[in-house]
């Protein structure tokens, strides 16, 4: 069965400092990666995705991350941290080879920015 | 891009009554819609997948009996709490994918409190 762990429950960091979330996962064969955001009461938005290719990423608000197979790992990163970017964040996992549907998420990392 | 709405975004029921939950794609036809349930600083747990013209499928552990769901367009799923209990209130969230679009868009979410 898949699993996606995210050991950081709470992250602060000071606006304008680089961020980093860790996301490892568990998975048999090569996954679909993703990563969103949610704001607090809000759905989920798509930040990056990964399924195969280059395995740094790029995605939308400045984020990126890096598939590391050896690792099991896809960290979240962001040189420069905005006040706006207080939020959940989320890595989830689907199966490879299809749509993007049966996803496990991860417990969530809440970021916390100061001023 | 693709959106996703979810319609009521707040609910508030008294025990024993059902609650309907309506989740649309505006812009695209989803041929996939997915219901989950997310626990207060919880991450998102799939309750079922919904196929436009037939039965949705249910994750272990989820009464189908008491999560009534119905796809019957390509831009309409609904999720009917039947006889809700304190216990199910909950936030809710949709999600769609149209075709082998490999990326879920989520709705902003539903927030059910049973008294």
């Amino acid at each position: 069965a898949q699993s996606v762990t995210q050991p950081d429950i709470h992250i602060t960091v000071s606006e304008g400092a680089s961020l980093e979330l860790r996301c490892n996962y568990s998975y048999g064969a090569t996954p679909y990666l993703f990563w969103y955001v949610q704001s607090p009461g809000q759905g989920l938005q798509l930040l990056l995705k990964y399924f195969s290719g280059d395995t740094l990423v790029q995605g939308i608000k400045g984020f990126e991350a890096e598939f590391k197979r050896s690792q099991s790992s896809f960290n979240l990163r962001k040189p420069s941290v905005h006040w706006s970017d207080a939020a959940e964040y989320f890595c989830a996992v689907g199966p490879s080879g299809g749509t993007a549907s049966k996803l496990t998420f991860g417990t969530g990392t809440r970021l916390q920015v100061t001023l | 891009g693709a959106v996703v709405s979810q319609h009521p975004s707040w609910v508030i029921c008294k025990s024993g009554t059902s609650v309907k939950i309506e989740c649309r794609s505006l812009d695209f036809q989803a041929t996939t819609m997915f219901w989950y349930r997310q626990f207060p600083k919880q991450s998102l747990m799939l309750m079922a997948t919904s196929n436009e013209g037939s039965k949705a499928t249910y994750e272990q552990g989820v009464e189908k009996d008491k999560f009534l769901i119905n796809h019957a367009s390509l831009t309409l799923s609904t999720l009917t709490v039947t006889s809700a209990h304190p216990e199910d209130s909950s936030f809710y969230i949709c999600s769609a994918i149209s075709g082998r679009v490999e990326t879920q868009y989520f709705g902003p979410g539903t927030r059910l409190l049973v008294l």
